[in-house]
């Protein structure tokens, strides 16, 4: 069965200082890897994703993840954090079970980020 | 486009009352789930359909949870009768597989329903 994990509940960060939040998956075949943000009292945005092709995927608010296979991991990550970036990070990945199409995701990861 | 939309927002009811969750998907997407967020849970698939379709709902915690999608612009998520313990955000959210021409597999989400049950 398709799984990510995100292994960290929380992560803290000051202001202009590099971030990652972490995601590892389990998948069968070819991993579709997907990040989303959710801001509070918002639905979840779509922030970048990773299908095949160059290992550095570039997303939005200068969000970048990278894909490492033998790690199996997708990290997301931002040169300098701001401020306006705390908010809920959910990593997710595709499954194809049955032939239909439906994203299994992470428990999220809060990022605070602090002045 | 407007994105997925939902309504209403907030709901506020009495337990043993019925609610209903209505929400409008992109125009074009063949997918539509619904999602429900709570502290303690995450965030959890209820159902999905394809093409107007249910498809798995094994994620509908009980029979007082239906979903239903009479036509590719709308579906409803009805609870009766409700209970505290439903109190969540509920999220609905679109997508188009990567199969099709302009398919990208990415799901949009709506802005939820914070439901509330006394």
């Amino acid at each position: 069965a398709q799984s990510v994990a995100q292994p960290e509940d929380q992560v803290n960060v000051a202001e202009g200082n590099p971030l990652t939040v972490k995601c590892t998956y389990s998948v069968s075949g070819n991993p579709y890897l997907f990040w989303y943000v959710q801001y509070p009292n918002r639905g979840l945005q779509f922030l970048l994703k990773y299908i095949t092709g160059d290992n550095l995927v570039k997303g939005s608010y200068g969000f970048e993840a990278e894909f490492n296979k033998s790690q199996t991991s997708f990290h997301l990550k931002k040169p300098s954090a701001l401020v306006s970036d705390s908010a809920l990070y959910f990593c997710a990945v595709r499954d194809m079970t049955g032939g239909y199409n439906k994203l299994i995701f992470g428990a999220g990861t809060r990022l605070a980020v602090h002045p | 486009d407007a994105g997925v939309i939902q309504s209403p927002r907030h709901e506020v009811t009495e337990m043993g009352q019925e609610v209903t969750l209505r929400c409008k998907p992109i125009s074009g997407h063949d997918y539509l789930f619904w999602y429900r967020q709570t502290m303690m849970r995450g965030l959890e698939l209820l159902i999905y359909f394809n093409n107007n379709v249910p498809i798995d709902d094994s994620g509908m915690p009980e029979d007082r949870f239906s979903a239903k999608m009479p036509n590719a612009s709308f579906s409803t998520l009805k609870i009766q009768p409700s209970e505290p313990r439903d109190s969540a955000v509920y999220f609905c959210a679109s997508t188009l597989r990567s199969s099709s021409s302009r398919g990208t597999d990415t799901q949009y989400f709506g802005p939820g329903t914070r439901l509330t049950v006394l």
